[in-house]
């Protein structure tokens, strides 16, 4: 079975503070995607990053990173010198490789930014 | 601005109502989906429409009727609902079908069942 888990429900940071959303993901499925969304309080969900499992490099744009360790099933999200427009609710999304199956969203982090 | 459009973006009707959601692309994807999310929660997929066709039907209740007249458009139709279905309603689509492609959302359209 998979099983997607996003144990931050809430969190809260001063604006320009860094902040670490985490993502972790169980499956016995050695080839895998992971995506991350945000959905800004307008409501839709904009697409930010997919990785696949074979690539465990960071990455980093602008002033978001991902640390992809397949080891511990861990893809985290950080925001370094947050920015109130960063609040929002952020969903990790793991994909199989194979097959026609749904893309499941995790149960997401709402992340607001205090000015 | 988002390249997928939704309509209405709010939309209030009584349980004998019928209505009916739209959604538009040109971005030439060829995979647009239903997703449903109630409050505090994640998207949920209702419906995936690849080439035209439906592919995924997520055990929707009857009361939802996707249409993809073409490629560029998908409606849902609304009949018999029940207020429980008061949700934000969003439309994605995407290059190709349910693989690994990233999904491109639309601002969705709140639904109110009274």
């Amino acid at each position: 079975a998979q099983k997607v888990t996003q144990a931050q429900t809430e969190i809260s940071v001063v604006e320009k503070e860094d902040v670490t959303l985490d993502c972790v993901y169980e499956t016995r499925d050695t080839t895998y995607y992971l995506f991350w969304y945000k959905q800004p309080p307008s409501g839709e969900l904009v697409f930010l990053i997919r990785r696949n499992s074979f690539d465990e490099q960071n990455e980093i744009s602008g002033r978001y990173s991902w640390n992809f360790q397949k080891s511990t099933s861990s893809f985290n999200f950080t925001i370094t010198a947050s920015q109130v427009v960063d609040s929002a609710v952020y969903f990790c999304a793991p994909y199989p490789n194979f097959g026609n199956e749904k893309l499941t969203f995790g149960t997401g982090t709402r992340l607001t930014i205090i000015p | 601005d988002t390249e997928v459009t939704q309509t209405p973006k709010h939309l209030v009707m009584g349980m004998t109502n019928k209505k009916s959601l739209k959604c538009e692309q040109h971005m030439g994807h060829r995979a647009m989906y239903w997703y449903k999310q109630k409050a505090k929660k994640p998207p949920e997929l209702m419906f995936v429409y690849s080439y035209e066709k439906l592919s995924i039907n997520e055990s929707v209740p009857s009361r939802f009727s996707p249409e993809c007249p073409n490629s560029s458009l998908l409606n849902l139709h609304l009949h018999a609902l029940q207020p429980e279905d008061s949700a934000l309603y969003l439309c994605a689509s995407s290059q190709e079908g349910q693989y690994n492609s990233p999904l491109h959302f639309g601002n969705g359209t709140r639904l109110t069942v009274t």
